[in-house]
């Protein structure tokens, strides 16, 4: 079946970029999702990209998807305190199951 | 009204008690899920209901039974649960059909089996 894998940590200081990093082997994606969870919370999407996009740019965030390499990443700019959580990378399984990887854990350092 | 609200937030019952979980949503959706979440992985889903109907059930035990009265409320009937059942739960909705990863998550019934 799909497997959606990511980078389980990541630790930058406060004004840094992060770059979180996720692979996923179903090449007949048409949606990959990014959600974040802060501790305590539920899930929240922060973006999409339609797979026939290579990148998508909304604010502080940057989606590149290199469908060749079945390689999806977030960048986020500025990264600030409140930015600290898990993030999930998930693609549309052909069964319409959301798939999720493992989650990368953000640590913002102040 | 852009929320799923999930009540109660944490939950602590017995092996034999019988509980349910409530997810309620006014934004006209018309896809609600269940996810399990574990400490530190990802969610699992559990069923999904589309108009009112049950569409996605991935084997959960009959301890577990859903329940979808109307398009805005969901509920997650447990009965008989086992200490592993121990978990977040996550209800979810959307406003496309199930063909769709665009979902608004609340923020979970923490549930704790003794």
């Amino acid at each position: 079946g799909e497997d959606v894998e990511q980078s389980l940590f990541l630790s930058v200081r406060e004004g840094d970029s992060s770059v979180i990093n996720c692979t996923y082997t179903d090449s007949s994606s048409t949606y990959l999702y990014w959600y974040k969870q802060e501790p305590g919370a539920g899930l929240q999407l922060l973006t999409y990209i339609f797979s026939n996009m290579d990148m998508k740019q909304d604010q502080r965030l940057t989606v590149l998807l290199n469908k060749k390499d079945k390689h999806l990443s977030l960048r986020i700019a500025d990264t600030q305190t409140g930015d600290s959580a898990i993030y999930f990378c998930a693609d549309l399984d052909g069964g319409n199951k959301l798939v999720f990887g493992a989650g990368t854990i953000l640590r913002v350092k102040s | 009204d852009t929320e799923v609200t999930q009540t109660p937030k944490h939950l602590v019952m017995g092996m034999t008690n019988k509980k349910s979980l409530k997810c309620e949503q006014h934004m006209g959706h018309r896809a609600m899920y269940w996810y399990k979440q574990k400490a530190k992985k990802p969610p699992e889903l559990m069923f999904v209901y589309s108009y009112e109907k049950l569409s996605i059930n991935e084997s959960v035990p009959s301890r577990f039974s859903p329940e979808c009265p109307n398009s805005s409320l969901l509920n997650l009937h447990l009965h008989a649960l086992q200490p592993e059942d121990s978990a977040l739960y996550l209800c979810a909705s959307s406003p496309f059909e199930t063909d769709t990863g665009e979902l608004f998550f609340g923020e979970g019934s923490r549930l704790t089996v003794l």
